[in-house]
C-alpha cells in the first residue's frame, strides 16, 4: 500500500496494553478536534471528535482528552489490539476555517 | 462508509504531462476538498469547493487547478506535472466547513517521473 509517512514517530505497545498518542495543536482559537486512523493503503477514518467546551470524551475503547491550556490533545486506546496498528493523526478546526492536520504517529502493536 | 470514489487510484506519468484526478461523491455534500499527503507532513490542503463552480485555494495550490461543474464531482488538474507533485492525493467531503468530520476517499497515488 501507499507509504503514509516514512519518518513518523512510532509508538510500540504490547497487545492488550493501553496506548496513548499525543498531539500538540497550534491554534488557540481551534474549537473542534478530530482523531483519525489511517491504515496502509487506505484513506483516513474518523475515530472520535471533541469540541473545546469539553475536556474528555469517550468512545468504544477510545478516549480523547483535551487540555486547552497547553494546546494538547491525546488519544487513549484501551486493550490495544493488532487491528489498531496504523497511523493516527489529529485535526483541528475553528469556525469558518479549514482543518489543519498533524503529521501523525505510527502505532505498532507487538504480539 | 461515505460514498466517495477517487480515480485513478494509481497513476505514473512523465514530467510535463497533464494529469486529472477525479473525486465523485454520492452524499450530496456541499464541501469537497483535495489534499496531498507526503512523508513528514500532515495532510495539506490544495483546493476546496463550497458549491458548484465555487472553489478556493488552499495552502499548497501552486501548480494545481480544480473544477466543480456538478455537486458530485470535483476534479483536480495538474496542467504540467512535476516530480515535486509525486504524492498521494486524497479527496474529502463534509456537509459544512466547520460542522463535523471530513470523510475521506481511498487516495490516488501519483508518481511523476
Amino acid at each position: 500500500g501507499e507509504s503514509v509517512g516514512l519518518h513518523l514517530p512510532t509508538l510500540s505497545v504490547q497487545e492488550g496494553d493501553n496506548s496513548i498518542i499525543n498531539c500538540a495543536y497550534s491554534n488557540s482559537a481551534s474549537d473542534y478536534f478530530i482523531w483519525y486512523k489511517q491504515e496502509s493503503g487506505k484513506g483516513p477514518q474518523f475515530i472520535i471528535d471533541i469540541r473545546s467546551n469539553m475536556d474528555k470524551r469517550q468512545g468504544q475503547r477510545v478516549t480523547v482528552l483535551l487540555n486547552k491550556t497547553v494546546k494538547h490533545l491525546s488519544l487513549q486506546i484501551a486493550a490495544t489490539q493488532p487491528g489498531d496498528s496504523a497511523v493516527y493523526f489529529c485535526a483541528e478546526n475553528s469556525y469558518g476555517q479549514n482543518f489543519v492536520f498533524g503529521p501523525g504517529t505510527r502505532l505498532s502493536v507487538l504480539p | 462508509d461515505a460514498g466517495i470514489t477517487q480515480s485513478p487510484r494509481h497513476k505514473v506519468t512523465e514530467t510535463g504531462t497533464p494529469v486529472t484526478l477525479r473525486c465523485h461523491q454520492t452524499e450530496n455534500h456541499r464541501y469537497m476538498y483535495w489534499y496531498r499527503q507526503d512523508p513528514g507532513h500532515g495532510l495539506r490542503l490544495i483546493h476546496y469547493s463550497y458549491g458548484v463552480k465555487d472553489t478556493d485555494k488552499g495552502e499548497v495550490s501552486d501548480g494545481y487547478s480544480v473544477s466543480r461543474s456538478k455537486t458530485e464531482d470535483f476534479l483536480l488538474t495538474l496542467e504540467s506535472a512535476t516530480s515535486s507533485q509525486t504524492s498521494v492525493y486524497f479527496c474529502a467531503i463534509n456537509s459544512g466547513r466547520a460542522t463535523g468530520e471530513l470523510f475521506f476517499g481511498e487516495g490516488s497515488r501519483l508518481t511523476v517521473l
